[in-house]
């Protein structure tokens, strides 16, 4: 079974940092793209970033860019992400994420997730 | 910036069939991803590559794609469908990743 743990999340000021942590079993961690994905109170889901199965290739979405970093250790089965200048909008559920990618002739590669963690919620405020 | 627009919400009556569209310019060149969520819990994927269903996930829940709107369908709605529902796909490049807004699917 697959299994996705999150931890790390919590209360935290503005322009503060906070790593999340991401444990992993049930499957060949190594062998898949991991993601972030968070979730405001009320609001929809934004992807965050995902890395690539060995770590060498990383994306993010522009509003956290600079200031968060996407990290995995395959020998421990964890994916983590570093926050750091934490903004009042950066408060959300993050969920960890199993990433799958699926080629398209017209487009190239795109990526989705198909096993998620309960999530952990970070509170940015002062 | 490219979005994927979805309605708040749709309802239904029980044992109808419920549509939910979602439009983005990049649909035509992009799958589109369907994930189910309800109220504290985490997301599950329903549909994926437009029409697939993974494994464990009812043949009431189906999917299309016409130009620049992909449209999950559940048919012959149930209480338990009662449900956000978020699309999901990439921009142009494939690199970055996208949901709409999300479905608030009410069972009346």
């Amino acid at each position: 079974e697959v299994l996705l743990a999150e931890s790390g999340g919590g209360l935290v000021q503005p322009g503060g940092s906070l790593r999340l942590s991401c444990a992993a079993s049930g499957f060949t961690f190594s062998s898949y793209w991991m993601s972030w994905v968070r979730q405001a109170p009320g609001k929809g889901l934004e992807w965050v970033a995902h890395i690539y199965k060995d770590g060498s290739e990383n994306y993010y979405v522009d509003s956290v860019k600079g200031r968060f970093t996407i990290s995995r250790d395959n020998a421990k089965n964890s994916l983590y992400l570093q926050m750091n200048s934490l903004r009042v909008e950066d408060s959300a559920v993050y969920y960890c994420a199993r990433t799958l990618g699926s080629y398209n002739d017209a487009s190239g590669y795109s990526y989705y997730f198909d096993y998620w963690g309960q999530g952990t919620l970070v509170t940015v405020s002062s | 910036s490219y979005e994927l627009t979805q309605p708040p919400s749709v309802s239904v009556s029980p044992g109808q069939t419920a549509r939910i569209p979602c439009s983005g310019d990049a649909l035509p060149n992009q799958y589109a991803y369907w994930y189910q969520q309800k109220p504290g819990r985490a997301p599950v994927l329903v549909l994926y590559k437009d029409t697939k269903r993974p494994s464990g996930i009812p043949e009431r829940f189906s999917g299309s794609s016409s130009g620049t709107t992909v449209t999950l369908t559940v048919s012959e709605v149930q209480a338990e469908d009662e449900a956000d529902y978020h699309c999901q796909s990439a921009d142009s490049s494939g690199n970055d990743v996208l949901f709409g807004g999300g479905t608030k699917l009410t069972v009346l």
